[in-house]
């Protein structure tokens, strides 16, 4: 059964604290993106790779960063220098400039 | 940089009405594609458009590239129930390969 998972559905941390948000594919998808979507609003780019051990900057990287050391796995770390964590993940992988693959997200709560 | 901007940001019809969602970007786009999110759920690709003046259908849904390859619109004919969600326009300009994806339109449905 192919797609993205992405883990946990729903995450609580306290301020301060690192947290890594887990994404998997085996659509076998060269490119894979994070984005970041507050209530009510569009989705921002946070960290792209477009191949393994390679990643760049989106529109909003800063308290964020990334790896990328095998094709399927893309996770992404919330730093505490990121101010406003507080948000919904949604990570999406695709081949090339066609359509994204999202996977169902992950809801970070930072109190 | 790019920004793409949708109007209406949101849109409350009767069932049987129809609904269209114009998007509009400040710099020429190599195609644009559109996504739909149902409430609680994570984008869901719907179509992608190259050509410029490009007019696409699938079932109740017209989309539309413009002649200038900066706007787009999609129309739903007789909305039904089943079409609640937001929808996003997402572009590519010629040189980035990453998607900018438009702010949205939330779209409601009533009997």
């Amino acid at each position: 059964d192919g797609g993205i998972t992405q883990s946990p559905k729903y995450l609580f941390r306290k301020e301060g604290q690192n947290v890594t948000l887990s994404c998997e594919q085996n659509l076998n998808h060269d490119a894979m993106y994070w984005y970041r979507q507050d209530p009510g609003q569009g989705l921002r780019l946070i960290y792209y790779s477009q191949i393994v051990n390679d990643f760049q900057k989106g529109d909003i990287a800063e308290g964020y960063s990334v790896s990328r050391e095998k094709k399927e796995s893309f996770p992404l770390t919330v730093t505490s220098a990121q101010k406003n964590p507080t948000a919904f993940y949604l990570c999406a992988s695709s081949i090339n400039a066609y359509e994204q693959y999202f996977g169902p997200g992950t809801r970070l709560t930072v109190t | 940089g790019q920004q793409v901007m949708q109007i209406p940001q949101y849109q409350h019809v009767q069932e049987g009405e129809d609904f269209t969602t114009y998007c509009n970007s400040s710099t020429t786009l190599s195609n644009i594609q559109w996504y739909k999110q149902r409430p609680g759920g994570h984008p869901v690709f719907l179509i992608q458009l190259v050509k410029s003046g490009e007019v696409k259908k699938q079932k109740r849904l017209t989309f539309q590239f413009g002649e200038a390859k900066k706007n787009s619109s999609l129309h739903i004919t007789a909305t039904q129930t089943t079409d609640v969600g937001t929808y996003f326009c997402a572009g590519f300009t010629g040189t980035a390969s990453k998607l900018t994806f438009g702010t949205g339109t939330r779209l409601q449905v009533t009997l």
